[in-house]
């Protein structure tokens, strides 16, 4: 079946950039999210990007597309404490209905 | 718009009892999903909704797990006999159609004990 994976723990400091990778295996995937979730809380809706595009730029975020290695990465710009956080990339295939989430990678921003 | 809302946010329950989650969706959103997270882990598809339809179930939803959506608006979850392993995150989603974004509720958790 398909397949996401994320690295589990970034450290950075305060203002510095953070980049979250992620690898997926679904060929047919036609939507790729970002999903942020602060300890128990649901998930929050970052930003998506369809598979035709490769780059899509909103304020602080970036989300890059390299549709033929099947990356991902979101880049946040001007890191802050409250970006602390779970970030889930998540994919849908081309039938259209479930999301495939990667199992999170834990941001952690230090003053 | 209020978001996705879930009913109770935690539940605390012994083996071998039921329990039932309600998720009320965005207005006017037909598509409605359910997840299970489990602790360190991403979530995972259940089942889903359109209108008052199931119309896909994932193999992790066993036989003890059912859920509705009798008018099309709000969901409930129930779990029949809970195990142990049933301790998780459960999360509502929805959206207003087939390519739309998924918007997701707080979750409730539950503890099986």
């Amino acid at each position: 079946g398909e397949d996401v994976e994320q690295s589990l723990f970034l450290s950075v400091r305060e203002g510095d950039s953070s980049v979250i990778n992620c690898t997926y295996t679904d060929s047919s995937s036609t939507y790729l999210y970002w999903y942020k979730q602060e300890p128990g809380a649901g998930l929050q809706l970052l930003t998506y990007i369809f598979s035709n595009m490769d780059m899509k730029q909103d304020q602080r975020l970036t989300v890059l597309l390299n549709k033929k290695d099947k990356h991902l990465s979101l880049r946040i710009a001007d890191t802050q404490t409250g970006d602390s956080a779970i970030y889930f990339c998540a994919e849908r295939g081309n039938a259209g209905n479930m999301l495939t989430f990667g199992g999170g990678t834990r941001l952690m921003v230090k003053p | 718009d209020t978001g996705v809302s879930q009913n109770p946010r935690h539940k605390i329950t012994k083996r071998g009892q039921n329990v039932t989650f309600r998720c009320d969706p965005i207005s006017e959103h037909n598509r409605l999903y359910w997840y299970r997270q489990t602790l360190g882990q991403g979530p995972e598809f259940l089942t889903y909704f359109q209108n008052e339809a199931q119309l896909e179930k994932s193999r992790l939803l066993s036989d003890r797990f059912s859920a509705e959506r009798p008018k099309g608006s709000f969901s409930t979850l129930e779990i029949q006999r809970t195990e142990q392993g049933d301790s998780a995150m459960y999360l509502c989603a929805s959206s207003k159609g087939l390519k739309e974004t998924q918007y997701f509720g707080p979750g409730t958790r539950l503890l099986v004990l």
